[in-house]
Parts: C-alpha cells; structure tokens; sequence
C-alpha cells in the first residue's frame, strides 16, 4: 500500500533562517506531489506541484522554493524565512493523468517563524 | 476559473441528529468533486468523490453527498452524527477538461455537541 511521510511534524524557526520540509511517497512510482499551505487551520493554498524529477510549478510567488530530486522525494526550502512563512504545511501525491484522482495527504508539518 | 464555495464557517448539531455541510462550486466543464475531514493538527483525508453516475455518493464513516447539476451544489450528509465526526471538513472541484488542479472551499467547521 501507498504511504506518505512528511517531517519534520513541528518546526520553530528565527526569522531569516533556512527552512528545508521533506516529503517521501512508497508504494507507487511517478506520483504527483504536491505542497499545500494551511494558514490559521483554515482554507488550503497550493504552493506547487510537480509532475516528475526536476519539473516544478509554482502558484503562488513567495518565499518558498520546491525541488524534487527523485521521484518520490519532494522538498519544501527557504533561505530566508519571514513571519509570514507561519503555517501548517501539507504534502500530498496523486496519480497521474486523471482529475479524478484522489489527493494522499501527509501528516503535515507545522511551521512557526519567531 | 473554476471556485468552491463553502457558506458556512461553523456547523453545530446535537449528536444524533442528520447533519448537512453545505458546498457549492463552479467549473468549466463536468465537475470531479470530493469532499476531505482534517481532524486538528492532521492532514486532509479523503471521504468520498462524485465523478459521474448516481447523484448520490456513499463514502467513509456514514457519510455521504448528494451531487445536484441545476444547483451546482455537493451537499455532505450525514443520518445520525456522532461527536466524534467534529472536525473541519474541506469540499473542492476540479473541471474534467481542465489542466488546473484541484481547488478547495474554504473549510467548514463541524461541532457535535453531546
């Protein structure tokens, strides 16, 4: 069966400071990999997603970088973090080629900038 | 552009009784809606999705949606609720023909009172 993992699950960080959140999926092969923030435990804010090693899309302009060095393997990095980086982070795969599939997500990851 | 719409920002009903979680949504094309529950400092887990077929859509825990074309609306039901279904329940819409990728409502918030 599939599985997602995501760590670290808490995470508090000066501002400035560098920011790496790693996300790993087993059980399957050419995932879509998604990062989501969620900011206040409210509505979700997709950051980006990638189709494949190295193919990254970006929503929103920010901060934030993403990279995926293997298939399934996606991170979530900063240089330097703002307060405004505040927020529960969520990793998710899907498969691909279909609007139907459903979203996996991880356990997420908790990020509070001081 | 394709929206979800999540009128109401908290729900309370008494346990046992039939709750509703309501979502409306708009898209180009025929619709893939899904509805996920978060449960706090979780990630988003899948309940249940309408891709086609019957309108009404049965899925985890009791729950389940009714899918109404002329209203644009995927209502989340439930007969009997139980205060353990208390969580923020997410609904969200992706077109069949579209390349973009899913969009979420805004969370609604589920409280079942003893």
């Amino acid at each position: 069966s599939q599985t997602i993992h995501q760590w670290p699950a808490t995470l508090v960080q000066p501002v400035g400071s560098p920011l790496s959140l790693e996300c790993t999926v087993e059980g399957t092969s050419n995932p879509n990999l998604y990062w989501y923030r969620q900011a206040a435990g409210r509505g979700l804010q997709l950051l980006f997603y990638s189709v494949g090693i190295g193919q990254i899309s970006s929503e929103v302009p920010q901060n934030l970088s993403a990279s995926r060095p293997q298939d399934r393997q996606f991170i979530l990095s900063s240089k330097k973090l703002l307060l405004s980086d505040s927020g529960f982070y969520l990793c998710a795969w899907s498969g691909l080629n279909s609007g139907a599939n459903v979203l996996t997500f991880g356990a997420g990851s908790r990020l509070t900038v001081l | 552009a394709q929206s979800v719409a999540q009128p109401e920002d908290q729900v309370n009903v008494a346990e046992g009784n039939p709750l509703t979680v309501k979502c409306t949504y708009s898209v180009s094309g025929n619709p893939y809606l899904f509805w996920y529950v978060q449960y706090p400092n979780r990630g988003l887990q899948f309940l249940l999705k309408y891709i086609t077929g019957d309108n009404l859509v049965k899925g985890s825990y009791g729950f389940e949606a009714e899918f109404n074309k002329s209203q644009t609306s995927f209502h989340l039901k439930k007969p009997s609720a139980l205060v353990s279904d208390s969580a923020l329940y997410f609904c969200a819409v992706r077109g069949s023909g579209s390349a973009r990728q899913l969009t979420f409502g805004s969370g609604t918030q589920l409280t079942v009172l003893p």
